[in-house]
């Protein structure tokens, strides 16, 4: 019973190299968000995705890309890495949008760009 | 989209003590609400939630919240706190398709 999934659970990296977030859940949910958690600022939405091949701009998306080719892996790609970039990172699911959008969390990814 | 606002940054209660943490969203229409908490080196996971019906929900270990739709206000209470709910504690509503949450508040309960 595994629920959200996401590695690493750390990582450092330097300033201009690229990265992979992996997030994959077990409970067949079609949607699927991807959070950055920064002290003071909550969570705020970098992407979504409503179900596999699909997916949508949040609040903060500039640096980042996703995929959603399987309804299970939902990967978040930080291309070069900037400071401004270190954060914790959140994968969550849902059974879906709305008023049934309750959303299970992975346990986070710190990412430090140095 | 929506925004949310949370009016406390940090909390502190003394064991006993009432609470009630404050949080608006910015404008009407057909939301759900929820309030998720974050206990230390834990991930978020859900306290309770609205979609209609009675504004006053019950949620885990004692918490309750209520819907003032005039208001657009979403407040979370608990007569009496414990040590064990020194937490982070976040608001968030779901319009459409995405979840936004506000800033969160910190609560630390002395014992």
């Amino acid at each position: 019973n595994a629920g959200v999934t996401q590695t690493p659970k750390f990582r450092i990296l330097k300033i201009g190299q690229s990265m992979t977030l992996q997030c994959a859940q077990d409970m067949n949910h079609n949607y699927m968000y991807w959070y950055r958690q920064d002290p003071g600022m909550g969570l705020k939405l970098i992407y979504y995705s409503v179900g596999a091949g699909i997916t949508d701009k949040g609040e903060v998306p500039n640096g980042y890309n996703v995929s959603r080719s399987t309804t299970e892996d939902f990967p978040l790609r930080l291309e070069l890495a900037a400071p401004s970039q270190t954060s914790v990172y959140f994968c969550a699911s849902s059974r879906s949008g709305g008023a049934a959008g309750e959303l299970f969390f992975g346990e986070g990814s710190r990412l430090t760009v140095l | 989209a929506q925004s949310v606002s949370q009016h406390n940054h940090h909390v502190i209660l003394s064991e006993a003590a009432s609470l009630e943490l404050g949080c608006n969203y910015s404008y009407g229409g057909t939301v759900n609400l929820f309030w998720y908490v974050q206990y230390p080196g834990q991930h978020l996971q859900l306290l309770l939630k609205y979609f209609s019906g009675d504004p006053l929900v019950k949620g885990i270990k004692g918490f309750e919240a209520e819907f003032i739709k005039s208001k657009f206000s979403f407040n979370l209470r608990k007569p009496s706190v414990q040590w064990s709910d020194t937490a982070e504690y976040f608001c968030a509503v779901n319009e459409v398709n995405d979840m936004r949450f506000g800033a969160g508040t910190r609560l630390t309960v002395k014992p």
